[in-house]
This record gives structure tokens, sequence and C-alpha cells, in this order.
């Protein structure tokens, strides 16, 4: 069955500096992976979506690239600031056509 | 943007009895709606896929019994947990797509904190 590994649990840095999240599969290649952030107690909300044959998508400071190869989505926040501290979720379709989801990194940006 | 709302954000009733929660889509269309459950530090865990005018879809292992969905109208899903147990105990949260398909980004209700005493 498939797999969803993100990197860590939890990823703490200093404002500033570049976050990056790392979402492993495993088994299905999916043709969708978007990436999601979740407040607490709050729904995700919607970042940005990066098909299989794209590389790279980029949507102000937020970098998302797509490797088939290595079956492995990056997350990159830039210039980090303590508001963009959430968990983060990838999510994959599926070929039974729905998205299941990672755990999520919970990150912290430190003034 | 899409706006997809839940009630209630959050509910505690007492072991036996049962509750609705409902998710609404504001300003779209929604053929489909899907319900998670999430405990703490853990995923979203699909439980059903709900569509509107036929039954809903149920993944392995969720009672469809126990979970009753009712998707009535093309702009309302409702999740019923019934005779709820403490281990009911969750963060149910429903999702839907104004782009139609599967693989359209998908906007998400605030979640309903269920605690069951």
């Amino acid at each position: 069955s498939q797999k969803i590994e993100q990197n860590s649990e939890a990823l703490n840095i200093q404002e500033g500096k570049t976050a990056t999240l790392t979402c492993n599969y495993t088994n299905y290649s999916p043709a969708y992976l978007q990436w999601y952030r979740q407040d607490p107690g709050r729904g995700p909300v919607f970042l940005l979506l990066i098909r299989e044959n794209e590389k790279e998508k980029r949507k102000e400071r937020l970098k998302v690239t797509f490797d088939t190869t290595l079956k492995q989505s990056l997350f990159h926040i830039t210039a980090s600031q303590p508001a963009d501290s959430a968990t983060y979720l990838c999510a994959l379709d599926m070929p039974q056509n729905d998205m299941r989801f990672g755990a999520g990194t919970r990150l912290t940006v430190k003034p | 943007g899409a706006v997809v709302s839940q009630h209630p954000s959050w509910v505690i009733c007492k072991s036996g009895t049962s509750v609705k929660i409902e998710c609404r889509s504001l300003d779209f269309q929604a053929t489909t709606m899907f319900w998670y459950r999430q405990f703490p530090k853990q995923s979203l865990m699909l439980m059903a896929t709900s569509n509107e005018g036929s039954k809903a879809t149920y993944e392995q292992g969720v009672e469809k019994d126990k979970f009753l969905i009712n998707h009535a109208s093309l702009t309302l899903s409702t999740l019923t947990v019934t005779s709820a147990h403490p281990e009911d105990s969750s963060f149910y949260i429903c999702s839907a797509s104004p782009g139609g398909n599967y693989n359209s980004p998908l906007h998400f209700g605030n979640g309903t904190r269920l605690t069951v005493t």
C-alpha cells in the first residue's frame, strides 16, 4: 500500500532562514501532489499543487519540487517568519481517486 | 475564494447519544464532499466520500451504520455519529472542491472537536 512519509514530526528554524520540508512516498506514483498548511484546531488550507510533469512550482516565498525518480517532494519557505509556524501536510492523489495525507511536519520559526 | 463552513466547531456529548455535524459549501456547489478524522499529532484519515444524491463511499474499517452520511443537496453534507462512545472523541473535518474532480485543491471546513464523556 502507499506510504507517505514527511521527514520529521517537528522542525525548528531561525527567522529569516529557509525551511525545507520533505515528503516521500512509496509504490504508486501520483499524478498530482499538494501541500497544505494547518494551524492548531483549524482545517488545512491549500498552498500549492504540482503535477508529475512539473519539476518546480513557486508562489511568493514558497517553492515546491517534485522528483518522480526519487519519489519525493520538497517544500521550501524562504525568508521564514514566525507567522509561518504551523503544521504542513503533503497530499497525494490515489488510484481510487481520493487524496491521502502525510502526517505533517510541525514547523516552528523562532524570532 | 471557495468557502466551506462546518458546524458546530465543538461539541460535548454523553456516551450513547448521537451527534450531527454539518458541512456546507457557501459559494460553490459540491457534488462530492469528504469527511476526515484526525487524532492529535496524526494525519487526516479519510473516513468517507459523500456523494450528492447517492450513498456515501466508506473507507475500509469505517462503520457506515455508526457514521451516517447524508448529502441531500449540492451544498450540504451531514455526518451523524450514532451512539457515540469515548473512543469516537476526535477532530472531524470535511472538505470539498469547487473544481469538482479529485485532483483539484480541497477546501476544508474548520473542523469539529467532538468530546464524548
